[in-house]
């Protein structure tokens, strides 16, 4: 069975560049998160989803930040304009449902110049 | 803002050896812990899923124990291996929200 799908691996823009990241969840799994990893600390939940609905997106910067997840399937995140400090590592996750381990996909690493 | 902490943040152990590390978050509103494992430049793995206060679990060489109404968690490596290198990350899963918050990781490298 696959994994969780995310592209790109690894992207380099430069500031005030828009920029997208795609994941494809686990078939089955309804809930999909976001997560943002700085080094040298744990991911921060960015969004989470049930299905098509954000049901915590209390942590994801608005003025730049958009995600959606159409059909309760695949999701993309989008920064724009990029800043210095959206470097880090963006992380997508997902589960069978909000209770269940979740299953990471590799990781997109941003680097904003 | 949760606080889960993770101590140490690094360790090196020599090949064979055995070692523990230890994972804190509140003891409130507690659904489940998670421990997972992460390998440089993959994905990271869930190892275990705790619910309940005394749990231990087992996966190989790694083991995990739980106490909740103190707010901790232990994960032990017997016998490490170089293969057992990798990041640890905790994770408290709130009841009220369903969050899960990450603790920064214990960084452990097994020296052949």
């Amino acid at each position: 069975e696959a994994g969780v799908v995310q592209s790109p691996r690894y992207k380099i823009i430069e500031k005030k560049q828009p920029v997208a990241f795609w994941c494809n969840p686990i078939s089955g799994h309804n809930t999909l998160y976001w997560y943002l990893q700085n080094l040298g600390q744990g991911p921060e939940l960015l969004i989470r989803y049930e299905n098509e609905e954000a049901v915590d997106d209390s942590q994801l910067p608005k003025d730049r930040f958009s995600a959606e997840r159409l059909k309760g399937v695949d999701s993309t995140l989008k920064i724009q304009p990029a800043e210095l400090g959206d470097s880090a590592v963006y992380l997508c996750a997902s589960s069978l449902d909000r209770h269940n381990e979740q299953f990471f996909g590799p990781g997109t690493r941003l680097t904003v110049l | 803002i949760l606080n889960v902490e993770q101590s140490p943040q690094s360790l090196h152990v020599q090949e064979g050896d055995s070692t523990n590390f230890t994972c804190s978050f509140p003891s409130s509103n507690f659904y489940a812990l998670h421990w997972y494992r992460w390998e440089t430049a993959k994905s990271p793995e869930a190892l275990f899923v705790m619910t309940l206060n005394g749990d231990e679990k087992k996966k190989g060489q790694i083991s995990a124990t739980l106490n909740t109404k103190e707010g901790y968690s232990y994960l032990y490596i017997k016998g490490s291996q170089p293969e057992d290198s990798a990041t640890y990350l905790c994770a408290f899963l709130r009841s009220n929200d369903y969050k899960l918050s990450f603790g920064a990781g214990t960084t452990v490298t097994v020296r052949a």
